[in-house]
């Protein structure tokens, strides 16, 4: 069984609809991560978290929003999509680990949104 | 300087080649730097850490500069299953979160 796990897997909804992305790790990380992907920007960081108190913003949170239920369950919600969000989606985790504390990131299969 | 920076590519090499991407990188605190491989609508994965005094894995040699603050990852001999995208990965400036580089694509060609 994968070690990071995401669901939906695929989506296509509607401009305006809230959706809800969910990420659960079987891996025992304490830090998890939401990231967007897009055709020539790379990999953006929506949200991270560094236990269930302990949530952050990356460099791109407006319009989304998170939950950390549980040390291995992380959300990611679009309150009320747009067009522009269509994206590939990425949950990834990671322990305290290099040099500096920020040790490999494991990524999940990551969820591909359309927002029409 | 951005954060992270890589030559977009694409890198069109033939089968049995050697190929060498370069990545700057503007946080000279850092710490932690890595190379990730992507496939194709898939996870990025790790490829291997990138160590002060350079590693190797088989055909895939890491380097590290700080002086002039980039790294590279050589890999020889290349293989048609090589092809794929190459992210350089760093820590953040302010002890924030690795950033990624936006990846440099490689296709080996038969």
């Amino acid at each position: 069984d994968a070690d990071v796990t995401q669901t939906p897997r695929n989506r296509i909804t509607k401009t305006g609809k809230r959706i809800m992305l969910e990420c659960s790790q079987t891996k025992g990380h304490d830090r998890m991560y939401w990231y967007r992907q897009d055709p020539g920007l790379g990999l953006r960081l929506i949200y991270y978290s560094f236990d269930v108190k302990d949530i952050n913003k990356g460099e791109i949170s407006d319009g989304y929003s998170v939950s950390r239920q549980a040390q291995a369950k992380f959300s990611l919600s679009l309150e009320s999509a747009i067009p522009n969000q269509t994206a590939l989606y990425f949950c990834a985790t990671s322990d305290l680990g290099g040099a500096s504390g920020w040790g490999e990131q494991f990524f999940g299969p990551g969820t591909r949104l359309t927002v029409l | 300087r951005k954060e992270v920076e890589q030559d977009p590519g694409p890198f069109n090499v033939p089968e049995g080649a050697t190929v060498a991407f370069n990545c700057t990188y503007s946080n000279s605190a850092s710490q932690s730097f890595f190379w990730y491989r992507q496939d194709c609508r898939k996870e990025p994965k790790l490829l291997m850490s990138v160590y002060s005094s350079g590693n190797e894995d088989g055909r895939f040699t890491a380097q590290l500069n700080r002086a002039s603050q980039y790294i590279s990852l050589l890999i020889r001999d290349s293989k048609l299953s090589d092809s794929a995208t190459y992210l350089c990965v760093v820590e953040g400036e302010g002890n924030t979160p690795l950033v990624f580089g936006k990846g440099t694509r490689l296709s080996v060609i038969a």
